[in-house]
């Protein structure tokens, strides 16, 4: 089945500046990528999504870029704000209906 | 529209005892996902229906665990008997065919969750 790989598993930031998390996937079939952003004590909620027909997506300070023929994908964050601080966890979906999350990365933006 | 919902949000019980966790999926969705979600082994699949159709439960972690969908709006998890070790944070999600590659195609709609504590 597919396996998701996510890295890094936490990451520190100062207010203003770039976060980038990376994930890797090992099922090529694989055509849907979403991104989750989990606070504390509360559901995911998706932030962003691309699939694999699209290199490259933006959504205001969040952007997700695709490259199928390594596997892997990357969520990007500029201009960092406190709000942004929460654990935030890349999926892939192959054939199939399932999603397959990655282990999750901490995010703390600090002021 | 209210979303999934889930209840009880929070379930504290004694080991050995039942446990049933509910879901009201979004109307109109027809997948719904059981999730467990843990520190140790994050975010897993247990089931998933479509069509109140159980598809794949091969994340179930053994015959404890039962999950039923007796209609289009309600799925039912159950763990009997209950230990420990199944302490975790438990997500309902659902989502909607919609169309292929469509804006809603594949997205999955989290509920809040079921804080379950097994002492």
């Amino acid at each position: 089945g597919e396996n998701v790989e996510q890295h890094p598993s936490t990451l520190s930031v100062q207010e203003g500046d770039s976060a980038v998390i990376k994930c890797t996937y090992s099922d090529s079939a694989s055509n849907y990528f979403p991104w989750y952003k989990q606070e504390l004590g509360k559901r995911p909620q998706l932030i962003i999504d691309i699939r694999s027909n699209v290199g490259e997506k933006k959504d205001q300070r969040i952007a997700v870029t695709l490259n199928k023929t390594a596997k892997h994908f990357s969520l990007h964050i500029t201009e960092t704000q406190p709000e942004d601080s929460a654990v935030y966890f890349c999926a892939a979906k192959a054939a199939g209906n399932k999603l397959t999350f990655g282990g999750g990365t901490r995010v703390l933006v600090k002021p | 529209d209210a979303g999934v919902i889930q209840s009880p949000r929070h379930e504290v019980t004694e080991m050995g005892q039942e446990v049933t966790l509910r879901c009201k999926p979004i109307s109109g969705h027809d997948y719904l996902f059981w999730y467990r979600q843990t520190m140790m082994r994050g975010l897993e699949l247990l089931i998933y229906f479509n069509n109140n159709v159980p598809i794949d439960d091969s994340g179930m972690p053994e015959d404890r665990f039962s999950a039923k969908m007796p209609n289009a709006s309600f799925s039912t998890l159950k763990i009997q008997p209950s230990e420990p070790r199944d302490s975790a944070v438990y997500f309902c999600a659902s989502r909607t065919l919609g169309l292929a590659g469509g804006p809603r195609a594949d997205t999955q709609y989290f509920g809040p969750g079921t804080r379950l504590t097994v002492l």
